[in-house]
């Protein structure tokens, strides 16, 4: 099993939509959570931390699940500009990617 | 400049040749990782250096892969006998640390491509 799994993707959707990901991880001892995105040819950048107690950031939602193991990224009213690849991180001794989901939002 | 520095931003080689890539991270960064991106896959884990400790060379493909990290701030990553395979993208990231909220700042990367 993967240490850091998430939905393949790809997610397209129409503008305005809402788009949940999800990503699961395998070790239990894991201490925080990031969401990244990532533009076509571009280097990650971090779009937000993940807090057990969920955090909202404009548009975006965050939440973890720990007994489950789960963080989800919510995107409500999505732009056209959202379109990227977005990459769970889980950060036990140290920092573990997911694979990363494609979203593209159509006009 | 304040965000990590990578170079070069492309390198072409032909097989068999060595390569060595720079980073230099942000000021005070403890953390240093590198990765490697393939043209539409994930990120790549190759190794991961932490103030004074021994690295974690868990992620790094083949003995021809190696990287240092001197005086804890600068660091090289060296592929030697480069393959076709090896073509990529190689990023570097730090941080302020491992454990806690310490979210990791990526460089633009270097575009490696043997020919």
């Amino acid at each position: 099993r993967k240490e850091v799994e998430q939905d393949p993707g790809p997610f397209n959707v129409p503008e305005g939509a809402t788009v949940a990901f999800n990503c699961t991880y395998s070790n239990s001892a894991s201490q925080s959570f990031f969401w990244y995105r990532q533009d076509c040819r571009k280097e990650p950048k971090l779009l937000m931390s993940v807090y057990s107690s969920g955090n909202e950031d404009g548009r975006f939602t965050a939440q973890l699940n720990r007994a489950s193991q789960y963080i989800s990224l919510l995107i409500r009213d999505s732009k056209l500009s959202d379109s990227a690849t977005y990459l769970c991180v889980v950060n036990t001794d140290d920092m573990r990617f997911g694979a990363g989901t494609r979203l593209t939002v159509k006009p | 400049g304040a965000g990590v520095s990578q170079s070069p931003s492309n390198k072409v080689t032909e097989k068999g040749k060595d390569v060595e890539l720079r980073c230099d991270p942000i000021s005070g960064h403890t953390a240093l990782y590198w990765y490697r991106q393939s043209l539409g896959q994930g990120l790549e884990f190759l190794i991961y250096f932490q103030g004074n400790s021994a690295p974690d060379k868990s992620g790094l493909p083949s003995d021809r892969f190696s990287a240092e990290r001197t005086g804890g701030s600068v660091s090289t990553l060296t592929i030697q006998r480069t393959q076709q395979e090896d073509s990529a993208v190689y990023l570097c990231a730090s941080s302020l640390g491992k454990g806690g909220n310490q979210p990791q700042h990526f460089g633009d990367g270097t575009r490696l491509s043997i020919l």
